[in-house]
């Protein structure tokens, strides 16, 4: 149980284009959802933290104007990256919370690969 | 201060050998989980082993122990009996109560398993 996809796994687009990514819990309801964006042999960094049905709270120096976050469900949470460049270019990972915190863990998704040509 | 300290940016074990990655934390919360995930080149995280600040026992998962000194702030992963497969990315993670829920992760330590 309590699997996290999200869609699409890679994407490539072009400069100036906006991109959606989905986050989706598929055997469990997620009261929170988590944004991270990861750098070539770093670690992750958390973006924002999104409730559904309220807006999502960024983290210091991510602009949420450029990464909207839509929580619009206990299921789905989408990120768009509005006008991407190539800086933008990262790996993405959500994860979220169970209604059923028996020990605290977030579940991770997969990740999506975005690069910006 | 980092919450989540990994000394070791990189470790090398050889085949069906034992080894430790450390972690040490830092809190002042009195409840808090300390989690371990594997990130493999695809990416994905997996999630090892838990264990939590007030329990007793160190928590073992298979081949996966967390040895939890917790008077030292530390919670290093002991993987037993390595396997090229498990050759990856590991970190170390915490969560406090406190803090609205955010993961804290340390940088990571890259395991290679030599045949």
């Amino acid at each position: 149980g309590a699997v996290v996809s999200q869609h699409p796994s890679w994407v490539i687009c072009k400069s100036g284009t906006s991109v959606k990514i989905e986050c989706r819990s598929l055997d469990f309801q997620a009261t929170t959802m988590f944004w991270y964006r990861q750098f070539p042999k770093q670690s992750l960094m958390l973006m924002a933290t999104s409730n559904e049905g309220s807006k999502a709270t960024y983290e210091q120096g991510v602009e949420k104007d450029k990464f909207l976050i839509n929580h619009a469900s206990l299921t789905l949470s989408t990120l768009t990256v509005t006008s991407a460049h190539p800086e933008d270019s990262s790996f993405y990972i959500c994860s979220a919370d169970s209604l059923d915190r028996g020990r605290d863990e977030q579940y991770f998704g997969p990740g999506t690969r975005l690069t910006v040509t | 201060a980092q919450k989540i300290t990994q000394t070791q940016p990189g470790m090398f074990v050889q085949e069906k050998e034992a080894v430790t990655l450390d972690c040490t934390y830092d809190t002042s919360d009195p409840s808090y989980g300390l989690f371990w995930y594997k990130q493999p080149s695809s990416g994905e995280m997996i999630f090892l082993i838990y264990q939590g600040s007030y329990d007793q026992q160190n928590a073992t998962e298979g081949r996966y122990s967390l040895n939890f000194q917790k008077a030292r702030k530390s919670a290093n992963l002991v993987i037993s009996a390595s396997q090229l497969g498990d050759s990856a990315m590991y970190f170390c993670a915490m969560r406090e109560v406190g803090t609205g829920n955010q993961f804290y992760f340390g940088t990571g330590t890259s395991l290679t398993v030599i045949p």
